[in-house]
């Protein structure tokens, strides 16, 4: 079975900084791929970053970026030059290639301050 | 990218009445439906994968019997939450993906349910 775990209930981030949610996984397979995805207020869940876990190099999406390091099964999102936009819940999430079922972590809530 | 909408966003029902949640994938053909469910302050979990025009396919401790799932075209799926009851009141998000590829799914907003 997989498990996702996110162990920072809430983090806080003064605008244009930049701040680390951290995720950790368990997978007993050799071919999955990892997630964040961000919900906020409005609920809907939007893409963030996505990673292949065959691939060594770390994903990038403008301000968002991941530390992906497979051995110790963690999987940071780095968020860069902070904006009060980026206030939301942020959730890990990992599926197994071949199957669509995604398992989200608990959540990281994080505030923007102005 | 590509848009999944869910109807209605926000439902209220008495407790022993069934409440139907759609879920919609506006511009693409979506082979495979997902249904989740999201207590407060906590994780989505999977309810159920439900195939165009198959049976769902339930996540352990789901009641079929009480979460009816039907996905009888490929634009469409709802989920029948049968004789509502107040624990039943969550957030229902369901998601769907283009069949073939590696594409990702995509999410509809939610439905907050709330049985009365």
């Amino acid at each position: 079975a997989q498990t996702v775990t996110q162990s920072q209930p809430e983090m806080s981030v003064q605008e244009a900084e930049t701040v680390t949610l951290s995720c950790t996984y368990d997978t007993s397979e050799s071919d999955y791929y990892l997630f964040w995805y961000k919900q906020p207020p409005s609920r809907q869940m939007i893409l963030v970053i996505r990673q292949e876990a065959y691939k060594q190099q770390n994903a990038t999406e403008n301000r968002f970026s991941v530390n992906f390091q497979k051995a110790a099964k963690s999987f940071s999102l780095k968020i860069s030059d902070s904006q009060l936009g980026d206030a939301a819940m942020y959730f890990c999430a990992c599926r197994t290639s071949g199957t669509y079922k995604y398992i989200f972590g608990t959540g990281t809530r994080l505030k923007v301050l102005a | 990218g590509a848009v999944v909408s869910q109807h209605p966003s926000r439902v209220i029902c008495k407790s022993g009445t069934s409440v139907k949640i759609e879920c919609r994938s506006l511009d693409f053909q979506a082979t495979t439906m997902f249904w989740y469910r999201q207590f407060p302050k906590k994780s989505l979990m999977l309810m159920a994968t439900s195939n165009e025009g198959s049976k769902a396919t339930y996540e352990q401790g789901v009641e079929k019997d009480k979460f009816l799932i039907n996905h009888a075209s490929l634009t469409l799926s709802t989920l029948t939450v049968t004789s509502a009851h107040p624990e039943d009141s969550s957030f229902y998000i369901c998601s769907a993906r283009r069949g073939g590829g590696n594409t990702e799914a995509f999410f509809g907003q939610g439905t907050r349910l709330t049985v009365v």
